[in-house]
């Protein structure tokens, strides 16, 4: 089956640098690839998803990149606010209702 | 709005015991399914419902889980016998449904079940 590498597992960063979060995937068949956001005490939350005939894309401060040869994907925040702060995960597909996660990237934002 | 409601948020328990935790969905929503967060984890996937479709099981760790979805729309996730690796954040998701392979999941606040 599918294994999802999320890689750091703890990022801190200065208010208004960048943000890189990095995952790998190991079946090629994935094809969708989500991002999710996860605050103290709820459940994880969209913020961004892409499928596999596209390379790039981008919703104001966040983007996401696919590389599909090399099977890995990123995720970058930039201008990072406090509430940018929180856990997040990636995740990748194959199959309908089968979303495997990575382990998470917890991101503290340093005032 | 009405998002995915679960309950109970915490439950205690007893080792041996049994427990249910339930799953409200989004009204609407065909596609249900069940996480599981160990600390410091990530989502490890349990179950997922599509409309009347057999359920996919496949992520069930073992017989002593089960979970049923009635009408449709409520689910019950049951754990018998309970052991202290069952502690955990129960995460339940749905979607819109229609077999896409690319659904937006919507999560409740997860049931964190502590067995001592």
């Amino acid at each position: 089956g599918e294994n999802v590498e999320q890689h750091p597992s703890t990022l801190s960063v200065q208010e208004g640098d960048s943000a890189v979060i990095k995952c790998t995937y190991s079946d090629s068949a994935s094809n969708y690839f989500p991002w999710y956001k996860q605050e103290l005490g709820k459940g994880p939350q969209l913020i961004i998803d892409i499928r596999s005939n596209v390379g790039e894309k981008k919703d104001q401060r966040i983007a996401v990149t696919l590389n599909k040869t090399a099977k890995h994907f990123s995720l970058h925040i930039t201008e990072t606010q406090p509430e940018d702060s929180a856990v997040y995960f990636c995740a990748a597909t194959p199959l309908v209702g089968k979303l495997t996660f990575g382990t998470g990237t917890r991101l503290t934002i340093i005032p | 709005g009405a998002g995915v409601s679960q309950s109970p948020s915490n439950k205690v328990t007893e080792k041996g015991k049994d427990v249910e935790l339930r799953c409200d969905p989004i009204s609407g929503h065909t596609a249900l399914y069940w996480y599981r967060q160990s600390l410091g984890q990530g989502l490890e996937f349990l179950i997922y419902f599509q409309g009347n479709s057999a359920p996919d099981k496949s992520g069930l760790p073992s017989d002593r889980f089960s979970a049923e979805r009635t009408g449709g729309s409520v689910s019950t996730l049951t754990i018998q016998r309970t052991q202290q690796e069952d502690s955990a954040v129960y995460l339940c998701a749905s979607s819109l449904g229609g077999g896409t392979g690319s659904e937006k999941l919507f999560f409740g606040s997860g049931t964190q079940l502590s067995v001592l």
